[in-house]
């Protein structure tokens, strides 16, 4: 079967920096995305990786290892406007998106 | 620039009751169109996608159903809701099958 696995829940302190970390087992890989979701909202677009290595935008990184089937999303000089969940998603050989459940990260002062 | 609607944002339904939720997209030409459920604590479940017009591709069997009238109108019906229908419904679009889906707001259907 498909999986994706990341942490339920995550705390961080304001200012600081937090990994996310996502693992998948899927049918074929053409690519991983992240996105935000922020509590009764929809899920909004952050990166994404297809090929090995570490991906930069402003604040976010996001980093693959398609060979250990895993990713991480970095979030630096935390603001508390980043606690939300999120989410890791894996784009399948039949170019389907595999979700994981989310991680809910919550920022304290 | 593109824009997604979907309406209406909340809905408390009873078991039973049939069901349309319709969403569309703006400032596009022949989007991918998804359908989302998101149940609590769990990932997003695709439960219908279409590539084009009249083309709906199901992903899990269920009392629901889509339909793609139009270019930029997608649409969830049921014809009975039962109590596992709850949860938050997304619309999602994309240029291609391959690239980053964007969401509408959702709704929050209650089936009581």
């Amino acid at each position: 079967g498909q999986n994706i696995d990341q942490p339920t829940e995550m705390t961080a302190t304001e200012g600081a920096i937090v990994q996310i970390n996502c693992t998948y087992q899927t049918s074929g890989f053409n690519g991983l995305f992240w996105y935000q979701q922020h509590a009764g909202e929809a899920p909004t677009f952050l990166s994404y990786n297809v090929l090995d290595g570490l991906e930069e935008k402003g604040r976010f990184s996001s980093f693959l290892s398609r060979s250990k089937g895993y990713s991480y999303l970095l979030l630096k000089e935390l603001q508390m406007k980043d606690s939300a969940s999120y989410l890791c998603a894996v784009m399948d050989s039949n170019y389907q998106l595999i979700w994981g459940a989310g991680t809910k990260l919550i920022i304290k002062p | 620039s593109q824009t997604i609607h979907q309406w209406p944002a909340t809905l408390v339904q009873p078991v039973g009751s049939p069901l349309s939720l319709e969403c569309t997209v703006e400032g596009t030409s022949n989007p991918n169109l998804y359908w989302y459920r998101q149940a609590a604590g769990r990932g997003l479940q695709l439960l219908f996608y279409s590539v084009g017009i009249g083309q709906i591709s199901s992903e899990v069997p269920q009392n629901l159903s889509a339909s793609r009238p139009q270019d930029r109108q997608f649409i969830l019906s049921s014809k009975k809701l039962l109590l596992s229908d709850s949860g938050f419904y997304l619309c999602a679009w994309s240029v291609q099958v391959h690239n980053e889906q964007f969401f509408g707001p959702g709704t929050r259907l209650t089936v009581l």
